[in-house]
């Protein structure tokens, strides 16, 4: 069981290259999300979804796109990036609504943008 | 504006010695507030889960409790390895707002 994994572990990009980041859980979770992290700063949400197929919008979704194509995957991607995209991602994921909501995170992807 | 603020930013400790980090929340309907712990490097780790003013819970050295308006981590006896940053947040709707952290130092 290896919970939630993240490819890459580190990435740099330059200026509007694009790329994808790949979150896979294994615990047959309903709900997934994907986070920035930046110093100083909370963990922000950029997209979330709630089922195979439906995606939604957090707090900072500019310049981020997300598929759940399958319940066990959740990928986020980056058109254009750009230096304001430099962060920590991380991606975690939680059974459905009732159960007592903690979230399972992956071990994250720093990614440099220049 | 629903936000979560987390006192002290760092706080340095030496083995043994107790103390609290708060976790203040101004959201709308709280749905549950949660302690989590990360270390450097990797994703942050689920702690506690607190639903209702007067809730408490214990795990080893740490003891959540939580009131209307803010959550306290208190730490007892602490030790070096209890060096973590410690992250609050509060779940509203499908969502799950955190708080910036209070990083841990506890020196041996």
């Amino acid at each position: 069981n290896a919970g939630v994994t993240q490819t890459p572990k580190f990435r740099v990009l330059k200026t509007g290259q694009s790329m994808t980041l790949l979150c896979a859980q294994d615990m047959n979770h309903e709900y997934m999300y994907w986070y920035r992290q930046d110093p100083g700063m909370g963990l922000r949400l950029i997209h979330y979804s709630v089922g195979e197929g439906t995606t939604a919008k957090g707090e900072v979704p500019d310049g981020y796109n997300v598929s759940r194509l399958k319940k066990q995957n959740f990928l986020l991607g980056l058109e254009s990036a750009a230096p304001s995209q430099t962060s920590v991602y991380f991606c975690a994921s939680s059974p459905p609504q009732g159960h007592s909501g903690e979230q399972y995170f992956g071990p994250g992807t720093r990614l440099t943008v220049t | 504006e629903d936000q979560v603020t987390q006192s002290p930013e760092a706080l340095r400790l030496q083995e043994g010695e107790s103390s609290s980090l708060n976790c203040s929340y101004t959201v709308s309907g709280l749905r549950g507030l949660f302690w989590y712990r990360q270390d450097p490097g990797k994703g942050p780790e689920f702690l506690f889960t607190l639903y209702s003013a007067g809730e408490e819970k214990e795990k080893e050295r740490l003891k959540a409790t939580l009131t209307k308006k803010e959550s306290f981590l208190h730490i007892t006896a602490p030790k070096p390895e209890d060096s973590a940053t410690y992250l609050c947040a509060v779940k509203e709707g499908f969502k799950t707002i955190f708080g910036a952290g209070t990083r841990l130092f506890v020196k041996a």
